[in-house]
């Protein structure tokens, strides 16, 4: 198994651009997660999902969007960058009723010039 | 609503010496308790977790935390460290069915 895989690992946006960071796992999880990580800050929900074709927010979601289609994939989207999100963005999933025991990808380094 | 505080962003020990990281808790309810690690460059993952069986928890690289309700404390501590532990560990408590994090703590270890 890959795990949880995120691409791209770093990326250099300007101020308005638009983009997608990618999430995909084959551990067939129906829970998957986005957090940004900052520094002093911990890491802080965005979106979620609890199975394909139902997301949720979680603590910041301004600025992002996020769709299920299928199990395995959890893009999230950025409509118009700004530097405030310039940070370390994570995915994760777990099992139904696993929120604890998340397994995390190895991050999107983002910076927003 | 269920949060954490980690006790000092930084903690710096000498290669050999008891490791001791703070975590305390604010929770209506009993929690589920977690401690993540992440080294360098990479993503976090599950060092150990207390989910209401028993309060010293066991968790991976000889690491363990004992729940005590009484302090509403989570602490996380290693006997003797390895310059491998150097990594920054985060708290974490369910709250509404989603982890949340506490702010981190950085470990060094010195030679």
């Amino acid at each position: 198994n890959a795990g949880v895989t995120q691409t791209p690992k770093f990326q250099v946006l300007k101020t308005g651009q638009s983009m997608t960071l990618q999430c995909a796992q084959d551990m067939n999880h129906e829970y998957m997660s986005w957090y940004r990580q900052d520094p002093g800050m911990g890491l802080r929900l965005i979106h979620y999902s609890v199975g394909a074709g139902i997301t949720d927010q979680g603590e910041v979601p301004n600025g992002y969007n996020v769709s299920r289609s299928t199990t395995e994939d959890f893009p999230l989207r950025l409509l118009s960058a700004a530097p405030s999100q310039t940070s370390v963005y994570f995915c994760a999933s777990s099992y139904p009723g696993g929120w604890e025991t998340q397994y995390f990808g190895p991050g999107t380094r983002l910076l927003v010039l | 609503a269920q949060s954490v505080t980690q006790l000092g962003s930084h903690v710096s020990v000498s290669e050999g010496a008891l490791v001791l990281l703070r975590c305390n808790y604010s929770s209506s309810v009993p929690p589920y308790l977690f401690w993540y690690v992440q080294y360098p460059n990479q993503g976090l993952q599950l060092l150990l977790k207390y989910t209401s069986a028993a309060t010293l928890v066991k968790g991976i690289n000889g690491f363990e935390a004992e729940f005590k309700k009484s302090e509403t404390s989570f602490h996380l501590t290693k006997p003797s460290a390895h310059m491998s532990d150097a990594a920054e560990y985060f708290c974490a408590v369910t709250r509404g069915g989603k982890l949340i994090f506490g702010q981190g703590t950085e470990l060094s270890v010195k030679p």
